[in-house]
């Protein structure tokens, strides 16, 4: 059964500065991973998908890379801001008609 | 704008009643998929659609029940067997063939 883990859990962190979200999957058979950003009490927001022959996207200072043979993914944020904090979510896909499998979070303080 | 519109926001059930959440999407994909989020944990998929009169039991399916008459719509009903229901219930969907994942803004439902 696939697992997803996102390390740290929480992570505060002063305006600008540049910071990396990590997450690991157990099975690395994946179609795709996506990442999304959720606010407190909303829904699910998508940041960035990854196909499984990707190696890695970019949206604005958002960028996400993908190493599917050692099942891992990181999510890059640059030059952050206050705006950015968020529980930001990693997902795996095991198959185009499979949901998907999500991580537990890491919830991000931006501090002004 | 076309998007995933659940209803209702907040949503309040007594002990032995079903309640029937609302999903409906205009992006014109074929699949969709309900949610389930509880504090401190990651979503859990409890059941999926990928076409018209077609679904699939996903990881914790037990108490609930689904209908998909229409491309558009895909209802979620909790039933009485639900033994602990209360939590944050989000739809998706996603065009054929498992690309990006969308998310309507959620379902709170309480048991009072």
């Amino acid at each position: 059964k696939q697992e997803v883990t996102q390390i740290p859990a929480a992570l505060s962190v002063p305006e600008g500065e540049n910071l990396v979200l990590n997450c690991s999957f157990t099975d690395s058979a994946i179609y795709n991973l996506q990442w999304f950003r959720q606010d407190p009490g909303k829904g699910l927001t998508s940041l960035l998908l990854i196909q499984s022959s990707q190696r890695e996207q970019t949206s604005g200072r958002l960028n996400a890379s993908l190493d599917k043979s050692s099942g891992r993914s990181t999510l890059y944020i640059a030059a952050s801001q206050p705006g950015d904090s968020a529980t930001y979510l990693c997902a795996v896909r095991r198959g185009g008609a499979d949901g998907l499998t999500f991580g537990k979070g890491t919830h991000l303080i931006i501090q002004p | 704008d076309g998007g995933i519109t659940q209803s209702p926001k907040y949503l309040f059930r007594k002990e032995g009643q079903n309640v029937t959440l609302s999903c409906e999407q205009n992006l014109n994909h074929d699949a969709m998929y309900w949610y389930r989020q509880d504090p401190g944990q990651g979503l859990r998929l409890i059941y999926y659609s990928q076409i018209v009169n077609d679904f699939q039991k996903g990881d914790i399916a037990e108490g609930y029940s689904v209908s998909r008459e229409k491309k558009e719509s895909f209802p979620l009903t909790v039933t009485s067997a639900q033994k602990n229901p209360t939590a944050f219930y989000l739809c998706a969907s996603t065009a054929w063939g498992g690309t990006e994942a969308f998310f309507g803004q959620g379902t709170r439902l309480t048991v009072v």
